[in-house]
């Protein structure tokens, strides 16, 4: 079966605390994995998407790499305004549907 | 910018009534999704729909209707709302890649 898990679920950072995200997958034949950002009350906001092992991207604070079996999402030096919910997904090849995580809920204190 | 906009960002609805959320993207995309997100369950997909007319059940169909008239637009439809679909619902379109979301609609059934 198809699943996506984030860990942590939860976290907490001081201002300019770098740490890492993780989102370990399984599927067969990974069409492509995503990274979004979720404020509260809105709907997610499209961070990256990386479709084979090895790639890399980034924006800003943020970087976003690939293995085989999970991506990371790097926050380097993180602001109290990059606190929200990060969520991956996954798309498996010959699907339209999308996988998604229950997310990592971040907050940044100043 | 893609823009995916949903009818109304709050609704309060009576158990028992047939509820209509609209949504509308403006990218010419073929695929269109419904979601509906609880905490500690992520995001879970009610339908999709590659292109008009056509739709698929996904994890959750259950009490869910959708129509896909037009290319643009995509409404999900509760038959006759009960109290466990409150909850937010967002929609969503994409082309072959990345999803992206409009903003919410937090619907309360009392």
């Amino acid at each position: 079966e198809d699943q996506v898990t984030q860990s942590p679920e939860a976290l907490r950072l001081q201002e300019g605390e770098s740490s890492s995200l993780n989102c370990s997958y399984t599927v067969s034949g990974l069409r492509g994995l995503f990274w979004y950002r979720q404020d509260p009350g809105k709907g997610p906001e499209f961070l990256f998407t990386l479709y084979s092992a090895g790639e890399e991207k980034e924006k800003e604070r943020l970087k976003a790499t690939l293995t085989k079996k999970e991506s990371f999402l790097h926050i380097t030096a993180p602001k109290p305004e990059d606190s929200a919910t990060y969520l991956c997904a996954v798309q498996e090849g010959g699907t339209y549907k999308y996988i998604f995580g229950t997310g990592t809920r971040l907050k940044v204190l100043a | 910018d893609v823009k995916v906009t949903q009818s109304s960002r709050y609704l309060v609805k009576r158990t028992g009534e047939k509820v209509f959320l609209e949504c509308v993207q403006d990218m010419d995309h073929e695929n269109m999704f419904w979601y509906r997100q609880d905490p500690g369950l992520g995001l879970r997909l009610i339908y999709f729909s590659y292109d008009v007319k056509m739709k698929e059940k996904g994890d959750i169909p259950e009490g869910y209707s959708v129509s896909r008239e037009k290319k643009e637009r995509f409404s999900l439809i509760l038959e006759s709302a009960s109290t466990n679909q409150t909850s937010m619902y967002l929609c969503a379109s994409s082309f072959k890649g990345e999803a992206f979301f409009g903003q919410g609609t937090r619907l309360t059934v009392v």
